[in-house]
């Protein structure tokens, strides 16, 4: 079992929506959530992270974490074709401090 | 600019050549972290270094692979005997190292290797 699952994509919003990006992962003991975007051929970049559950608030971005339920979701709201890209899901792993990835969501604004 | 930085940028190497990258950290930052990307999957653990120890390496670091970190500032990752499967980007990332916890890892640009 992949101990971080993302749907694919591609998700495809129109500008100005709220784009809603899922993630599950398979860890019950897991304690840190991260969100990073990655543009084509670039490394990936840090939205948020969450450790606690409930909503976190930055500007546009909100992370949601249930972990009763083992599931983790940023929120994209009033979606730019800037935020075109691939949202990565990370979660700490069951040993140290490495972090283990999902394969990605892809998403694509629309103008 | 006070970032991730990582060198080269890119590397195109021939089948069986020994290939090093190097990574210089956040200042201040104490774990060091490698990763490997191939397209369409995410980054993949490879190792992590707690200041100069390397304290985890993951089953994708096979014999053909070094990485050291010394005096705990850069590190850098070698690949002996390169062979066409290991192409991919290779991403370091540095964190503060907070107690206890899984703390925000933040990445540099990435080496791409291309193995012909």
């Amino acid at each position: 079992q992949k101990e971080v699952e993302q749907n694919s994509g591609p998700l495809s919003v129109p500008e100005g929506a709220i784009a809603s990006l899922n993630c599950t992962y398979s860890d019950r003991g897991s304690q840190s959530f991260f969100w990073y975007r990655q543009y084509s051929g670039k490394s990936p970049e840090l939205i948020m992270f969450i450790y606690s559950n409930g909503d976190k608030e930055d500007g546009r971005f909100t992370a949601q974490l249930n972990k009763a339920s083992q599931y983790v979701s940023l929120l994209i709201r009033d979606s730019q074709p800037s935020d075109s890209a691939t949202y990565l899901c990370a979660v700490d792993s069951n040993s140290g401090y490495a972090l283990n990835f999902g394969k990605g969501t892809s998403l694509l604004v629309t103008p | 600019d006070t970032g991730v930085s990582q060198d080269p940028r890119h590397k195109i190497t021939k089948r069986g050549q020994n290939v090093t990258f190097r990574c210089d950290p956040i200042s201040e930052h104490n774990r060091l972290y490698w990763y490997r990307q191939t397209l369409g999957q995410g980054p993949e653990f490879l190792t992590y270094f707690q200041n100069e120890a390397q304290l985890e390496k993951s089953r994708l670091l096979s014999d053909r692979f070094s990485a050291e970190r010394p005096k705990g500032s850069f590190s850098t990752l070698e690949i002996q005997r390169t062979e066409q499967g290991d192409s991919a980007m290779y991403l370091c990332a540095s964190s503060q190292g907070l107690a206890g916890i899984t703390d925000t890892q933040y990445f540099g640009p990435g080496t791409r290797l291309t193995v012909l």
